[in-house]
């Protein structure tokens, strides 16, 4: 089993729809999650942190289930820049390295 | 630059032949990272500096491959007797220290004859 497994879709959607990705982790150990944006031939960047509460960045909300090892991520009012693979990303607990889901692929057409 | 530097950002090679790659991180960063995408696949590990120490190679697939870092600064991850398989974007980031947020270079872009 991955340690951090996503749909890798792709979604295709229309400008303005909402779409909501999900990711799910195996080491219950885990502390630090982050979703980052990679688009296509490019490197990843960090898109954002991902915490207990739940958190928002203007269209984008982030959410965490500990008790079932679950992250998602919830992308309102889709934008065509918004095309780009999304990579669910949990910190390992020795020195900092990430471990990467496979990534979602995301589509937005007009 | 002021972000992380990788060359070269393209090689081919032929089955056999060794490589090295290089990562210059942005100044003063202390942890350096390198991971491999392999095509739609996700980033997968390799191995973590911090200063001139690797504290953490369990992501080096073989014995092929191996690293070092000189000056707390610029890393060379070498390649020996290069398979097919090894082709792959190798990614190099960094970050101030253990933990805090990784910002990552260009990648190179490795193919294997």
């Amino acid at each position: 089993r991955k340690e951090v497994e996503q749909d890798p879709g792709p979604f295709n959607v229309p400008e303005g729809a909402t779409v909501a990705f999900n990711c799910t982790y195996s080491n219950s150990a885990s502390q630090s999650f982050f979703w980052y944006r990679q688009d296509c031939r490019k490197e990843p960047k960090l898109l954002m942190s991902v915490y207990s509460s739940g958190n928002e960045d203007g269209r984008f909300t982030a959410q965490l289930n500990r008790a079932s090892q679950y992250i998602s991520l919830l992308i309102r009012d889709s934008k065509l820049s918004d095309s780009a693979t999304y990579l669910c990303v949990v910190k390992g607990n020795q020195g900092g390295k990430l471990i990467f889901g496979q990534g979602t692929e995301l589509s937005v057409k007009p | 630059g002021a972000g992380v530097s990788q060359s070269p950002s393209n090689k081919v090679t032929e089955k056999g032949k060794d490589v090295e790659l290089r990562c210059d991180p942005i100044s003063g960063h202390t942890a350096l990272y390198w991971y491999r995408q392999r095509l739609g696949q996700g980033l997968e590990f390799l191995i973590y500096f911090q200063g001139n120490s690797a504290p953490d190679k369990s992501g080096l697939p073989s014995d092929r491959f191996s690293a070092e870092r000189t000056g707390e600064s610029v890393s060379t991850l070498t390649i020996q007797r290069t398979q097919q398989e090894d082709s792959a974007v190798y990614l190099c980031a960094s970050s101030l220290g253990a933990g805090q947020p990784q910002h990552f270079g260009d990648g190179t872009r490795l193919s294997i004859l």
